[in-house]
């Protein structure tokens, strides 16, 4: 069965601190990862990585794909309390010539003042 | 502005009743999708659409139904038969459903029975 695995599940910081979300994943087939940002209502999209070993940044943060181990992983730099949301993994898996998005279970991070 | 509407935003049921949860888009998208949040456990898939017309079930279709008659709407309704409705749902679409382009969500419906 496909399954995507998220740690830690909560994490609570202050603000400058630099944070690093785990995203572990067994999916047939797999396509993409993805990360979304969930602050309270629709999740926003953050990175999309298909390569291993490449780094995708987006001004603090950044994202890798290692394909060989499984996992990919978020970083979050000089972090602040806007930051503060849950953080979702998605793996695309492709069966059939059908995208099938499996999610992990999100982490949630609280920055504080 | 494109985007996908879900509405409402909150709404509470009576057990035994049903119950139909709007999500709306005007971005064109093919595929449409509606998911289940609960606390601990990522988004899980009720059911999708790729295309006008036709639907099939997602993970945990088990009392739950769709339609898809307009290419811009995907109604949910939870029906009397689920037996643990009180969740988070998330509608979203996507260009197709044979690439990976990722997900547009709308802001969700917090559904409670009481």
């Amino acid at each position: 069965e496909d399954k995507v695995v998220q740690s830690p599940l909560s994490l609570v910081v202050h603000e400058g601190d630099t944070v690093t979300l785990n995203c572990s994943y067994e999916v047939t087939n797999f396509r993409s990862l993805l990360w979304y940002k969930q602050e309270k209502k629709a999740p926003t999209f953050l990175f999309m990585l298909t390569s291993s070993g490449i780094e995708k940044k987006s001004g603090r943060l950044s994202s890798i794909l290692d394909k060989k181990e499984l996992f990919s992983i978020l970083n979050i730099t000089a972090t602040q309390t806007g930051d503060s949301a849950v953080y979702l993994c998605a793996v695309i898996s492709v069966t059939s010539g059908t995208y099938k998005y499996i999610f992990g279970t999100g982490t949630r991070l609280k920055v504080l003042a | 502005d494109g985007g996908i509407t879900q509405s409402p935003k909150y709404l509470f049921r009576k057990e035994g009743q049903n119950v139909t949860l709007s999500c709306e888009q005007n971005l064109n998208h093919d595929a449409m999708y509606w998911y289940r949040q609960d606390p601990g456990q990522g988004l899980r898939l009720i059911y999708y659409s790729q295309i006008v017309n036709d639907f099939q079930k997602g993970d945990i279709a088990e009392g739950y139904s769709v339609s898809r008659e307009k290419k811009e709407s995907f109604p949910l309704t939870v029906t009397s038969a689920q037996k643990n409705p009180t969740a988070f749902y998330l509608c979203a679409s996507s260009i197709n459903a044979h690439q990976s382009y990722g997900y547009t969500f709308g802001s969700g419906t917090r559904l409670t029975v009481v």
